[in-house]
């Protein structure tokens, strides 16, 4: 079955730093683009990043560009999201979402989420 | 990156149609046919129930259906049951392996 555990959410204050992970299992890591999404307490979702099966492409929304940095190790079926200069909007869920099973541009499998709150 | 436009609920009876839109612009839902519908039912993570527009993954009952035209989708819910309440996005490529999600639509079945 497969599976993305996210962690490493918590409280932070703002201005400080987070780093994120998604354990996933179940498919050939590798092959696959993952991104993260978060919501925000109440509201919708909104997409963050992305990155490209080995690594070597990452895409960020403008909200987070050169805050947030996107990684992945496939040798630990693993994908990072290093959170700094963290502000109270970015408070939210954020979910770890793998990249369509054909390679499509769609997202198939979700994360249950973790919890980021920024905070003083 | 500005969010796709759904209506913020929508209401049916059991067995009746819901249809949800989702508008954009020629940047993102106009200009690619990559259109996906997530279902989130509260406290959980969402669901994927359409990509590509109109097609359904397995599993996902074929009540649901999407459509496409210029810069407008649409999800319709037929035959609607109680467990279909819940939130709906859509989401569009926007080009550039960037992506954009739309405002939401609470469902509620009367």
């Amino acid at each position: 079955e497969v599976h993305l555990l996210e962690s490493g959410g918590g409280l932070v204050q703002p201005g400080g730093s987070l780093r994120l992970s998604c354990a996933a299992s179940g498919f050939t890591f590798g092959n696959y683009a993952m991104r993260w999404v978060r919501q925000a307490p109440g509201k919708g979702l909104e997409w963050v990043s992305g990155i490209n099966d080995r690594g070597g492409n990452t895409y960020y929304a403008d909200s987070v560009k050169g805050r947030f940095t996107i990684s992945r190790d496939n040798s630990k079926n693993t994908v990072y999201l290093q959170m700094n200069t963290l502000r109270a909007e970015d408070t939210a869920v954020y979910y770890c979402v793998k990249r369509g099973s054909d390679g499509g541009v769609y997202m198939d499998v979700w994360g249950k989420g973790t919890t980021v709150t920024v905070s003083s | 990156q500005s969010a796709l436009t759904q209506p913020r609920s929508v209401s049916g009876s059991p067995g009746q149609s819901v249809t949800i839109s989702c508008t954009g612009t020629s940047s993102d839902v106009g200009g690619y046919n990559f259109v996906s519908w997530y279902q989130q039912h509260p406290g959980k993570a969402p669901r994927l129930m359409i990509f590509d527009v109109n097609k359904r993954p397995s599993g996902v009952p074929d009540r649901f259906s999407g459509s496409k035209s210029g810069n407008t989708a649409s999800l319709t819910i037929s035959g609607l049951q109680a467990d279909d309440e819940a939130d709906y996005y859509c989401c569009s490529y926007a080009g550039s392996s960037t992506y954009v999600f739309g405002t939401g639509t609470e469902v509620t079945v009367l």
